[in-house]
């Protein structure tokens, strides 16, 4: 049981490139989240699926793009990445929207 | 909008001790508040939730508490250990979850 799994670890990007960061869940979780964590400022929300074939707009959406796969997978891209986007980046997925949630080990991008 | 925020941003106690770690949330209409943990370079891990209409809850040496009235929660951490030298978070469920900033704990040997 793997949990809340994310690729890749790390990553350098130049500006204006674009990337895709994957996570995948194996707790047949309904609800998956994406956030990104800056120093001073916590976790953000940026896009949450709370089911299959659902998106929506969490606090800072702008710039980002996601995808729910299918029930395992929710995907988070970045279509032409900014220095502003260097961030930690977590997945996190959960029985509920008002349920606990479990996270991953997280992403660290850095855009030069 | 919901704030959550957390005090002390950083805390150092010497082994042993008893802590109590703050959270305050400026929105009452909550669904349930969480306690996480994060180790260095690591993500978050659950450590207790409260649901909205509970009071506390504990998990071995942890003790959460709720007053939704006054938009407070405590984390109480009894005989303090090396090992629960991390940063600490508290979250709000409302629509989303709502993220403090943490404190970062470090307990001396």
């Amino acid at each position: 049981n793997a949990g809340v799994t994310q690729t890749p670890k790390f990553q350098v990007l130049k500006t204006g490139q674009s990337m895709t960061l994957q996570c995948a869940q194996d707790m047949n979780h309904n609800s998956m989240y994406w956030y990104r964590q800056d120093p001073g400022m916590g976790l953000r929300l940026i896009y949450y699926s709370a089911s299959e074939g659902t998106t929506d707009k969490g606090e800072v959406p702008n710039g980002y793009n996601v995808s729910r796969l299918n029930k395992r997978e929710f995907s988070l891209r970045l279509e032409s990445a900014a220095p502003s986007q260097t961030s930690v980046y977590f997945c996190a997925s959960g029985t509920f929207s008002t349920d606990t949630q479990y996270f991953g080990p997280g992403t660290r991008l850095t855009v030069l | 909008k919901q704030e959550v925020t957390q005090i002390p941003a950083a805390l150092s106690v010497p082994e042993g001790e008893n802590l109590v770690l703050n959270c305050s949330f400026t929105d009452s209409a909550i669904y349930n508040l969480q306690w996480f943990r994060q180790d260095p370079g690591k993500g978050l891990t659950s450590l207790l939730l409260i649901q909205s209409s509970q009071r506390e809850q504990t998990s071995g040496r942890l003790n959460a508490s709720l007053d939704k009235s006054s938009g407070r929660s405590t984390l109480y951490i009894a005989a303090s250990q090396p090992g629960d030298s991390a940063t600490y978070l508290c979250a709000v469920s409302g629509n989303m979850l709502t993220f403090g900033g943490g404190t970062r704990l470090m307990v001396k040997p």
